[in-house]
């Protein structure tokens, strides 16, 4: 089974830096597809960023991207120029390929604080 | 843009009682979810459907759940006698395609006293 790993349960920075929150995940699978949620206070589940496996160019969306390791199965999420509300949970997802309705695997989240 | 619409946004319930969770989904999605977070933890998988009928689902889903989507554009989970620990943030998404993103509702909060 798969699983996804983030190991900072809480991190924090100023207003106006860069952050990188980290996500490791484990699969055999070679082709699957990776995300970055966004959970603010409100609880509403906002997608921040998606990554295909077989792309080897990192994806990026504004302030948000990402440094996709396919080799060491990591997919870390860099916010540039944070932003106060991008206080909120965040949180990493994996995705098997085609095989039916594969469900999101989510890891347990981080915690990112921006402060003024 | 188009959102996912759920409610109630908070349900309060007695144990053993029966609740149902309404979603209506993207109206040109084909492929429907339900996820749940207790507070505090991770989003898990509950339970996916396709073409009418259930496509995977995971442990937590057991006989207790059941999903249905009645009349095309509505997409419910029924929980038949809650418990206590299913108290939790219900999340209901949508997607147009297999391995598409999936859109989420803003949930339903279920408190079961």
């Amino acid at each position: 089974a798969q699983t996804v790993t983030q190991s900072q349960p809480e991190m924090s920075v100023q207003e106006a830096e860069t952050v990188t929150l980290s996500c490791t995940y484990d699969t055999s699978e070679n082709n699957y597809y990776l995300f970055w949620y966004k959970q603010p206070p409100s609880r509403q589940m906002i997608l921040v960023i998606r990554q295909e496996a077989y792309k080897q160019q990192n994806a990026t969306e504004n302030r948000f991207s990402v440094n996709f390791q396919k080799a060491a199965k990591s997919f870390s999420l860099k916010i540039s120029d944070s932003q106060l509300g991008d206080t909120a949970m965040y949180f990493c997802a994996f995705m098997k390929p085609y095989s039916g309705n594969t469900p999101l695997v989510f890891g347990k989240g981080t915690r990112l604080s921006v402060i003024a | 843009e188009p959102e996912v619409t759920q409610t109630p946004s908070h349900q309060v319930t007695q144990m053993g009682q029966e609740v149902i969770l309404r979603c209506v989904p993207i109206s040109n999605h084909l492929y429907f979810y339900w996820y749940r977070q207790i507070l505090g933890q991770k989003v898990e998988f509950l339970v996916s459907f396709y073409n009418n009928e259930i496509s995977e689902k995971s442990e937590i889903f057991d006989d207790q759940f059941s999903v249905e989507r009645p009349d095309g554009s509505n997409f419910t989970l029924k929980i038949r006698s809650t418990k206590l620990e299913d108290s939790a943030m219900y999340f209901c998404a949508s997607s147009v395609s297999v391995a598409e993103k999936l859109f989420f509702g803003s949930g339903t909060q279920l408190s079961v006293l």
